[in-house]
């Protein structure tokens, strides 16, 4: 069955480093690759998509990369701050369905 | 980004009574909603998918006659939960999707906090 995993249940960096953020995907190949932000007790806040047919997408701090061949998707945030704790969640959808499968999630902690 | 909204966002019910909640999207028509629920440290899981006009379509394990969702309009879709157990203490969390062929992001609502006593 389809499985996406993001192999840190959390993450502790210093303010001011760049963040990096694991995805990765068996038995799968998604069309897209999306990932979200989530506050405590809050919804997932889109942040940003990539499509397979491309490599790299930026927005603002964040960049997303998506390699196909490794079936891996890397979540960046660069100059990280206090405000950038949160759980990070990467979610994947085929071509052609808009359903998400979502992974469990990274818990960002960004010490000031 | 678009918003969408949820009510109520906590709710505490006895066990074998119904709870209604409400997802609205308040800018932008929805063809598309969907629910999920999330347990403590859990990934989202989907529970269903809702087109205006039609049918919801479950997920494999989701009982429908237990939870029942109506997406009347474009821009509102009601999650029922009818005799609410205390497994059932959950947060759902509605997502809505315009299916213009062009934007595949789901915009979230905050969420409702069930809780089955």
């Amino acid at each position: 069955s389809q499985k996406i995993e993001q192999n840190s249940e959390a993450l502790n960096i210093q303010e001011g480093k760049t963040a990096t953020l694991t995805c990765n995907y068996t038995n799968y190949s998604p069309a897209y690759l999306q990932w979200y932000r989530q506050d405590p007790g809050r919804g997932p806040v889109f942040l940003l998509l990539i499509r397979e047919n491309e490599k790299e997408k930026r927005k603002e701090r964040l960049k997303v990369t998506f390699d196909t061949t490794l079936k891996q998707s890397l979540f960046h945030i660069t100059a990280s701050q206090p405000a950038d704790s949160a759980t990070y969640l990467c979610a994947c959808s085929g071509a052609g369905s808009y359903q998400l499968t979502f992974g469990k999630g990274t818990k960002l902690s960004v010490i000031p | 980004g678009a918003v969408v909204s949820q009510h109520p966002s906590r709710v505490i019910c006895k066990s074998g009574t119904s709870v209604k909640i409400e997802c609205r999207s308040l800018d932008f028509q929805a063809t598309t909603m969907f629910w999920y629920r999330q347990f403590p440290k859990q990934s989202l899981m989907l529970m269903a998918t809702s087109n205006e006009g039609s049918k919801a379509t479950y997920e494999q394990g989701v009982e429908k006659d237990k939870f029942l969702i109506n997406h009347a309009s474009l821009t509102l879709s009601t999650l029922t939960v009818t005799s609410a157990h205390p497994e059932d203490s959950s947060f759902y969390i509605c997502s809505a999707f315009s299916g213009d062929g062009r934007h595949y992001e789901q915009y979230f609502g905050p969420g409702t906090r069930l809780t089955v006593t």
